[in-house]
């Protein structure tokens, strides 16, 4: 069955880096898109952007542009996402998602990162 | 980044029937087809209606989804408590894909 088991995250301090990955399995990986997806504290889910797993492409909101890297590994089934300079804006559950005709059919379990110094 | 409008909650008893909206705009909705997603309490969104009205394998049809101009809704019938939870709609946009405000569904 298709599964998106992610790792990663935890405490991080103003100004760190965090780097999430998400591991699929179930699914021929390089058929399909991956995405970003996270919410805030009591906030509405925020896309962050995507990557389609076979060619490297990738695609961000502009809100994350320059400060967010979403990459992969297809001998490992595995994308990641990174994000920088990180701030207490940035605490909040990151979420993968698989792309399927422009929705999501498949997510994480997520991924909590609390940026606190 | 555009967002899509939701009312907060909506409530309804049990066996009852409740309806949310998604309000947004030719950039979005008008143009492109719409999803509804399920996040009960601490847990990841499920997805629960795509292409504005079909859904995924599992779901039953109990809910139900529809799309007029740049609006969007979606049908809960016979509610039950294990429906309480927050609801987003989603769709892309210009600037990528934008979730809705969501809706928390209270069953009294």
């Amino acid at each position: 069955q298709v599964q998106l088991v992610q790792f990663g995250a935890g405490l991080k301090r103003p100004g760190d880096s965090v780097k999430v990955s998400c591991l699929a399995s179930g699914f021929t990986f390089n058929r399909y898109a991956l995405h970003w997806v996270r919410q805030a504290p009591g906030q509405r889910l925020e896309w962050m952007g995507r990557i389609n797993a076979g060619n490297g492409y990738t695609e961000y909101s502009q809100k994350f542009l320059g400060r967010v890297t979403i990459t992969r590994d297809t001998s490992a089934s595995t994308v990641y996402m990174e994000v920088s300079s990180l701030t207490s804006e940035d605490t909040a559950i990151y979420y993968c998602a698989r792309d399927l005709y422009s929705t999501f059919d498949y997510w994480g379990q997520g991924t909590p990162v609390t940026v606190s110094s | 980044q555009s967002v899509l409008t939701q009312p907060p909650s909506v409530s309804a008893a049990p066996g009852q029937k409740v309806t949310i909206s998604c309000s947004g705009s030719s950039s979005n909705i008008r143009n492109n087809d719409v999803s509804w997603y399920q996040q009960l309490p601490g847990t990841a969104p499920k997805l629960l209606i795509y292409d504005n009205n079909k859904r995924p394998s599992g779901i039953p049809d109990r809910f139900s989804g529809s799309k007029s101009g740049t609006s969007a809704t979606l049908g809960i019938t016979g509610l039950q408590t294990g429906d309480e939870a927050d609801y987003y709609c989603g769709t892309w946009d210009s600037e990528g894909y934008v979730f809705g405000t969501g809706t928390t569904v209270i069953v009294l």
